[in-house]
C-alpha cells in the first residue's frame, strides 16, 4: 500500500443511483485531491482540499459533490450519473509545495 | 494557470535503445517537475522529479534535464526493457500560494518497449 487508499476498487452504478467513493490517506499530508482518468484522455482535476477546506473545484458538474470531514479522509459523492462519467477516479495527496503526489489505486467506475 | 504540454504522445522502442520524453511549460513560477509512471491498470506512481535549483538528475537507468530559459524538461530512459512500458506523465508545480501544491500534468506519453 502507498499509504492512500480508495474504496471501493471497482464500482458499475446505473444512472439513477446513489453512491460513494471513500479516499484515505495517513501520511500527514493536508491538501487532498480527486482526478478523473478517461481512456485516452489526460489527468482531470476535480477537486482540491487543503486543510479540510475546498480551494478549487474545476467546473465539475453538480452530480459529483465532494467531501472533506478531516484532514485524512475525502469522500466523492455520486448521484444521477452520466454513462460519459465511466472512468478511473484518482484520489492523491501531497504536502503542498514540499514533495509530488501520492496517488490511490483509483475506483474504477462504470455506469450503466 | 500553468499549462504543461507534452511529446511524444507515443513511443516505441527496441529494448536496450534510449527513450525521450519532453515537456514545456508556460509558468515561468513552476518550481517542482515531476515524472509520473502508469503501469496498465495501476496508479501513477512518482518515479523522478527535479526542482528549479537543479538542471540535472539521475537515479540509474531514468535522468531528467531541466532548461528553465527555455522553460522545458526532459525525461531520458537507458537500456530500456519491456517492463517500462507504461504511461509517463510529466507535471510541474507553479511556486503560488493559491495553488496550494497543485500539479498540471501532461498528457502524458505511452511508452512501449519491444524484446
Amino acid at each position: 500500500e502507498t499509504g492512500v487508499t480508495q474504496t471501493p476498487r471497482h464500482l458499475v452504478m446505473g444512472m439513477t443511483n446513489k453512491k460513494s467513493l471513500k479516499c484515505e490517506q495517513h501520511l500527514g499530508h493536508n491538501a487532498m485531491y480527486w482526478y478523473k482518468q478517461s481512456a485516452k484522455k489526460p489527468l482531470e482535476l476535480m477537486f482540491v482540499y487543503s486543510l479540510e477546506e475546498r480551494v478549487e473545484n474545476n467546473s465539475v458538474p453538480s452530480r459529483f459533490s465532494p467531501e472533506c470531514p478531516n484532514s485524512s479522509h475525502l469522500f466523492l459523492h455520486l448521484h444521477t450519473l452520466q454513462p460519459e462519467d465511466s472512468a478511473l477516479y484518482l484520489c492523491a495527496s501531497s504536502q503542498e509545495q514540499h514533495h509530488g503526489y501520492t496517488f490511490g489505486s483509483g475506483t474504477r467506475l462504470t455506469v450503466v | 494557470g500553468e499549462n504543461v504540454e507534452q511529446h511524444p504522445s507515443t513511443l516505441s522502442v527496441q529494448e536496450g535503445d534510449s527513450a525521450v520524453i519532453k515537456c514545456t511549460y508556460s509558468d515561468s513560477a513552476s518550481n517542482y517537475f515531476p515524472w509520473y509512471k502508469q503501469e496498465l491498470g495501476k496508479r501513477p506512481q512518482l518515479i523522478i522529479d527535479i526542482r528549479s535549483n537543479v538542471g540535472e538528475k539521475k537515479d540509474q537507468r531514468i535522468a531528467v534535464t531541466l532548461n528553465k530559459t527555455a522553460k522545458h524538461f526532459s525525461l531520458h530512459i537507458t537500456e530500456t526493457q519491456p517492463e517500462d512500458s507504461a504511461v509517463y506523465f510529466c507535471a510541474a508545480r507553479p511556486d503560488r500560494g493559491s495553488t496550494l501544491g497543485r500539479l498540471y500534468f501532461g498528457r502524458g506519453t505511452q511508452l512501449t518497449v519491444w524484446p
